[in-house]
């Protein structure tokens, strides 16, 4: 099984629908972290938690929402989905303390808002 | 803030001849570099990093990336690309912390037969 886990893998949705995006981890790592891909802009960081009692806006956090349900639980919401929300998402986590700045990342969850 | 620029969308490269994937940076303060790479409907995986220890950094599957700071970049090599090898391409800059983290726009690396 993966480490990181994310679900759904593909998800085709229209706009104004409301859709949560889940990630749930088996590596202990207290900080977890949803990015966006979109072609010829590399990953960008939405929002980040380094425990169940933080939360943090990222560079692109408008529109989406997150829940750090438990340590090994992030899910990202689309409360209202537009469709220049149209990306690959992708979970990761890293360990506390890590200075060497190393992420694991999920599989990734493709959504597409028409 | 810091930034990082691919110099190449797309390389292509022959089975068996050196891979050369380019990245420049530019930071205020002394980064982090990684190397990330996401195969085809993969999460990515790190390559390799740069902490401030050995410019020259080894990393898996025979990647190598030196440090150079007069020029501010981190480019990737290989001396003999494998089929396996095609692969998307992320050059990372971080100056202090994981939620710093700027990646660059990916070079995408095609190996022909």
């Amino acid at each position: 099984d993966a480490d990181v886990t994310q679900t759904p893998r593909n998800r085709i949705t229209k706009t104004g629908k409301r859709i949560m995006l889940e990630c749930s981890q088996t590596k202990g790592h207290d900080r977890m972290y949803w990015y966006r891909q979109d072609p010829g802009l590399g990953l960008q960081l939405i929002y980040y938690s380094f425990d169940v009692k933080d939360i943090n806006k990222g560079e692109i956090s408008d529109g989406y929402s997150v829940s750090r349900q438990a340590q090994a639980k992030f899910s990202l919401s689309l409360e209202s989905a537009i469709p220049n929300q149209t990306a690959l998402y992708f979970c990761a986590t890293s360990a506390e303390g890590q200075s060497s700045g190393e992420l694991f990342f999920g599989e990734g969850s493709r959504l597409t808002v028409l | 803030a810091q930034s990082v620029t691919q110099l190449d969308s797309h390389v292509s490269v022959s089975e068996g001849t050196p891979v050369l994937l380019r990245c420049n940076y530019s930071s205020s303060y002394s980064p982090s570099l990684f190397w990330y790479v996401q195969h085809p409907n993969k999460g990515l995986q790190l390559l390799l990093k740069y902490t401030s220890a050995a410019t020259l950094v080894k990393g898996i599957n025979g990647f190598e990336a030196e440090f150079k700071k007069s020029e501010t970049s981190f480019h990737l090599t290989k001396p003999s690309a494998h089929m396996s090898d095609a692969a998307e391409y992320f050059c990372v800059v971080s100056e202090r912390l994981v939620n710093d983290m700027r990646f660059g726009a990916g070079t995408r690396l095609t190996v022909k037969p």
